[in-house]
């Protein structure tokens, strides 16, 4: 039974690129969230979607910063421009149900480097 | 007030010593919490949840105390494999996740 899948793992970037980050959540799940960890710092929730739909983007940076799951093939962070402080570990969740809450499972996260 | 505060350590504890975390939140509506376990530069793995007064399993037990709005985590005979982070989580409202900024345990021989 296959976890949540990330890729890639590690994704260096120079400013100004895309950055562009996937997660296949886990079999049976149809809930994704993405989270950020900046480095010393506590994971934080970005956005949580279900299939074709944004649920809530409350924690999504307001420009550059977008995620889709659509009704085929895994969810998508993208990050266009890229500044240095965009530098991160970039975390997929997925979960079974409906909330509330519903234990949330991790993938190995997409660790993006900005040079 | 940070919505969840967590003493970010080190515990350095000698093999098979018994050594606890406290975790206060700010949200008094949260039903449920959780205990993840984060190694160095990978993802958060659920260790436990509560959603009652405490949970135990194994060598872990974690207690709920909604008056005083705290959550603590017990590791009885620490193993060298215990080293990690241990992060609390109280959830919002719905799905939110809101994660301290983590307590981390060293075990040594």
């Amino acid at each position: 039974n296959a976890g949540v899948m990330q890729n890639p793992r590690h994704l260096v970037r120079r400013r100004g690129q895309e950055a562009r980050l996937r997660c296949s959540p886990m079999k049976g799940h149809s809930h994704v969230y993405w989270y950020r960890q900046l480095p010393e710092e506590g994971l934080k929730f970005m956005v949580y979607l279900q299939k074709e739909n944004i649920i809530d983007e409350s924690g999504m940076p307001k420009e550059r910063f977008s995620a889709e799951f659509p009704k085929e093939g895994p969810s998508i962070l993208r990050i266009q421009q890229v500044v240095r402080g965009d530098s991160a570990a970039y975390f997929c969740a997925s979960s079974p149900g409906t909330p509330p809450i519903y234990e949330q499972y991790f993938g190995p996260g997409t660790r993006l480097t900005v040079t | 007030r940070k919505e969840v505060e967590q003493d970010p350590g080190p515990f350095n504890v000698p093999e098979g010593a018994t050594v606890a975390f406290n975790c206060t939140y700010s949200n008094s509506a949260s039903q449920s919490f959780f205990w993840y376990r984060q190694d160095c530069r990978k993802e958060p793995k659920l260790l436990m949840s509560v959603y009652s007064s405490g949970n135990e399993d194994g060598r872990f037990t974690a207690q709920l105390n909604r008056a005083s709005q705290y959550i603590s985590l017990l590791i009885r005979d620490s193993k060298l494999s215990d080293s990690a982070t241990y992060l609390c989580v109280s959830p919002d409202s719905s799905y939110k996740l809101i994660f301290g900024s983590g307590t981390r345990l060293l075990v040594r021989p």
